[in-house]
């Protein structure tokens, strides 16, 4: 079993549409949460990143953490066609040096 | 401007030489990482250093070697040992100073795109 997994789509949602993205984890000793979004041939760059289970919003972005169920959510709202990317949860385990483990990436395609 | 650079974008090799990845970064960053992205999957941790001199395996680091002789500055040599070097490979820094302001995130590099025929 992957530590962190994640359904690699392609989602594919009219512009407009609230986009919906999930990873799930095995260690419960993981703390802190972050999400990336990655164009096609670019590095990742940060999106949203939190610590504690609850909602944290940013704009169109609203990241969801469930650590009892081990869940972690990111959803953009009123979806664009330059949301259209690949969306990689990142999850760090403090006390293994702050390495990142990544899921495998969502591909989101937002349609005009 | 502020960043990570990865030179060069494209890179071809043939099969059997070492290669070079150049990471730079004025971020004043103390740990800086390296990752390695395959088609459709995540990334991968080859090395990671979190001070200059010092540095630790990742998951997949047989193949491969780096050097943090300086701070912003962590080359990664991709020698002929890596069975499949082929891939996208992406450098990472972050600010080492979580105990005062926790923050732990990691900012990227543009990658660069290794090919050996």
């Amino acid at each position: 079993q992957k530590e962190v997994e994640q359904d690699p789509g392609p989602l594919s949602v009219p512009e407009g549409a609230i986009v919906s993205l999930n990873c799930t984890y095995s260690n419960s000793a993981f703390q802190y949460f972050m999400w990336y979004r990655q164009y096609s041939r670019k590095g990742p760059e940060l999106l949203m990143y939190t610590y504690s289970s609850g909602n944290k919003e940013d704009g169109r972005f609203t990241a969801q953490v469930d650590k009892s169920s081990k869940y972690i959510s990111l959803f953009i709202r009123d979806s664009q066609p330059s949301d259209s990317a690949t969306y990689l949860c990142a999850i760090i385990l403090k006390a293994a040096g702050n390495k990142l483990t990544f899921g495998g990436g969502t591909r989101v395609l937002v349609k005009p | 401007d502020g960043g990570i650079t990865q030179s060069p974008k494209y890179l071809f090799r043939k099969e059997g030489q070492n290669v070079t990845l150049s990471c730079e970064q004025n971020l004043n960053h103390d740990a800086m990482y390296w990752y390695r992205q395959d088609p459709g999957q995540g990334l991968r941790l080859i090395y990671y250093s979190q001070i200059v001199n010092d540095f630790q395996k990742g998951d997949i680091a047989e193949g491969y070697s780096v050097s943090r002789e300086k701070k912003e500055s962590f080359p990664l040599t991709v020698t002929s040992a890596q069975k499949n070097p082929t891939a996208f490979y992406l450098c990472a820094s972050s600010s080492d100073n979580a105990l005062w302001d926790n923050r732990y995130e990691q900012y990227f590099g543009p990658g660069t795109r290794l090919t050996v025929t």
